[in-house]
């Protein structure tokens, strides 16, 4: 069963330090890995869109990597602000021929950052 | 802004009440989607429309029915709902029929609350 885990679930960091969130899938045969950030009361907003062959792709302050082999992907944001504060979420896409697909959703990480 | 507006924001209603959910989106796309986003819980794809047509249903319970009537306009008609649908419902659209790299857009959500 495809699958998606993201931790930690929660994460309460003061603005201007770093952080990293983490997804680990098991979806096969992979397509792509996205990552969107949610606001409260609002809409999923993409960040980035990697393929199979990308491991790194950022976004101003948003860097994701990809490690296809071990499944494994990361969202670094630097400098963090009162505005990052959001839900981030990991969404991998399996890819079962032409335009047929599925999105797995991860349950995303809630981060809260404080002045 | 996305392009993509929902209407109502909040909703309230009964078990036995009927009402419609309305997602419109202004980027000239033509896939268009809905989500069911409950608490602690990953989003669930519902209903997947491309050019007008569904393409997709993840076994949503017939109280749940959509319309699509042009690739701008998209309806979540709801009837005898149970409390357990209660959710953000999300509406996206992406360029093209699902695929690979279609980037979604997402609006920001009606709030549902099944009394």
């Amino acid at each position: 069963k495809n699958q998606v885990e993201q931790s930690p679930q929660s994460l309460i960091i003061l603005e201007g330090k770093n952080c990293t969130l983490q997804c680990n899938y098991t979806v096969s045969p992979f397509s792509n890995l996205r990552w969107y950030k949610q606001d409260t009361g609002r809409g999923p907003v993409s960040l980035t869109i990697m393929t199979f062959s990308e491991n790194t792709k950022s976004n101003g302050r948003y860097t994701a990597t990809l490690d296809a082999d071990t499944k494994q992907s990361s969202l670094h944001i630097t400098a963090s602000q009162l505005s990052d504060s959001a839900s981030y979420i990991c969404v991998v896409s399996d890819m079962r021929g032409g335009s047929n697909y599925k999105l797995t959703f991860g349950k995303g990480t809630l981060l809260t950052v404080n002045p | 802004e996305t392009g993509v507006t929902q209407t109502p924001r909040h909703l309230v209603m009964g078990m036995t009440n009927k009402k419609s959910l309305k997602c419109e989106q202004h980027l000239g796309h033509n896939a268009m989607y809905w989500y069911k986003q409950s608490a602690k819980k990953p989003l669930e794809l519902m209903f997947v429309y491309s050019l007008e047509e569904r393409v997709e249903n993840n076994s949503v319970p017939s109280r749940f029915s959509p319309e699509c009537p042009n690739s701008s306009h998209l309806f979540l008609h709801l009837h005898t709902l149970q409390p357990e649908d209660s959710a953000l419902y999300l509406c996206a659209s992406s360029q093209d029929s699902p695929g690979t790299l279609n980037e979604q857009f997402f609006g920001p959500g009606t709030r549902l609350t099944v009394l």
